[in-house]
C-alpha cells in the first residue's frame, strides 16, 4: 500500500537558520504530494503541493521538489523565523477518491 | 469565508462510555472526511462522505465507530464504546468535490478525545 516516511523531530534551530526535513514515498503510479503544517492550537493547513514529477512546490518561503527518482518530496526553508514552529506533515494523494495519506509528522522548533 | 467547525473542542470520558463529535464543513463542499490523529502520528483517514453516501469506510473500526452525514451537510461521528486506545485528535476535513484529480482537503480545528 501507500506509505510516507519523514524524518523524525524534534527539530530544534536557532532563527535564520535553513531547515529541511525529508520525506519519501512508497506508492505504484504518480501520486501527488504535499506537505501540511499544523501551527500550535490549530487545524492542518495546506503549506504546499507537487503533482508531477520535477514540479517544485512553494509557499511563505518553504519549497519541495517531487523528485520521483528517489521518491522524495523534502521540504526547505532557507531562513526560517520563530513564527514557523509546527508540526510538518507530508502526504500524498494516489489516484481518484482523494484519500490523504499521512506521514508521522516532524516538530520544528525555532528559536529567537 | 467559514472554515470546517467541530464540537467540542475537548472531551474526556471514561471506557466504555459513549461519545460524538459534530462536524459542520465550509458551506458547498460535496465531500466530508473524519480523520483520527494519535499523539505523535499523521492523521488516518476513517471515512469518507461524497455528499450524503459513504465513500471509503475501510479503516473505520465499524464494531464501535459510526458515523452519518445527514442531508449531504453536517456529520457526526460516534464511537460506543469507547476504549482507551480511541484517545486522539478527531479531525474533519471538507472538500469541493472527489474524484481523479485532486480537491485541497480543509480542515476543522480537531476534536481533543481523552478517555480514562
Amino acid at each position: 500500500g501507500n506509505s510516507v516516511t519523514q524524518m523524525e523531530g524534534p527539530v530544534t534551530l536557532s532563527e535564520e537558520a535553513f531547515l529541511t526535513i525529508n520525506c519519501t514515498y512508497t506508492a505504484t503510479g504518480y501520486p501527488s504530494l504535499f506537505w501540511y503544517v499544523q501551527y500550535p492550537g490549530e487545524g492542518l493547513q495546506l503549506l504546499l503541493k507537487a503533482t508531477k514529477a520535477d514540479d517544485k512546490g512553494s509557499n511563505k518561503g518553504f519549497e519541495a521538489t517531487y523528485r520521483k527518482e528517489t521518491t522524495s518530496f523534502h521540504l526547505e526553508k532557507g531562513s526560517v523565523q520563530v513564527s514557523d514552529s509546527a508540526v510538518y506533515f507530508c502526504a500524498l494523494i494516489k489516484a481518484a477518491g482523494n484519500k490523504l495519506t499521512f506521514g508521522g509528522g516532524t516538530r520544528v522548533l525555532v528559536k529567537p | 469565508e467559514a472554515g470546517v467547525a467541530q464540537s467540542p473542542r475537548y472531551k474526556i470520558i471514561e471506557k466504555r462510555q459513549s461519545v460524538a463529535f459534530w462536524c459542520n464543513p465550509i458551506s458547498g463542499h460535496a465531500t466530508l472526511y473524519w480523520y483520527q490523529q494519535i499523539l505523535g502520528q499523521g492523521p488516518k483517514l476513517l471515512i469518507q462522505f461524497q455528499n450524503n453516501g459513504v465513500v471509503d469506510d475501510s479503516q473505520l473500526p465499524k464494531d464501535r465507530f459510526s458515523a452519518e452525514r445527514l442531508k449531504g451537510v453536517d456529520s457526526t461521528l460516534k464511537i460506543q464504546p469507547a476504549k482507551l486506545e480511541d484517545s486522539a485528535v478527531y479531525l474533519c476535513a471538507s472538500s469541493p468535490l472527489a474524484g481523479g484529480a485532486y480537491n485541497e482537503q480543509f480542515f476543522g480545528p480537531g476534536t481533543r478525545l481523552t478517555v480514562l
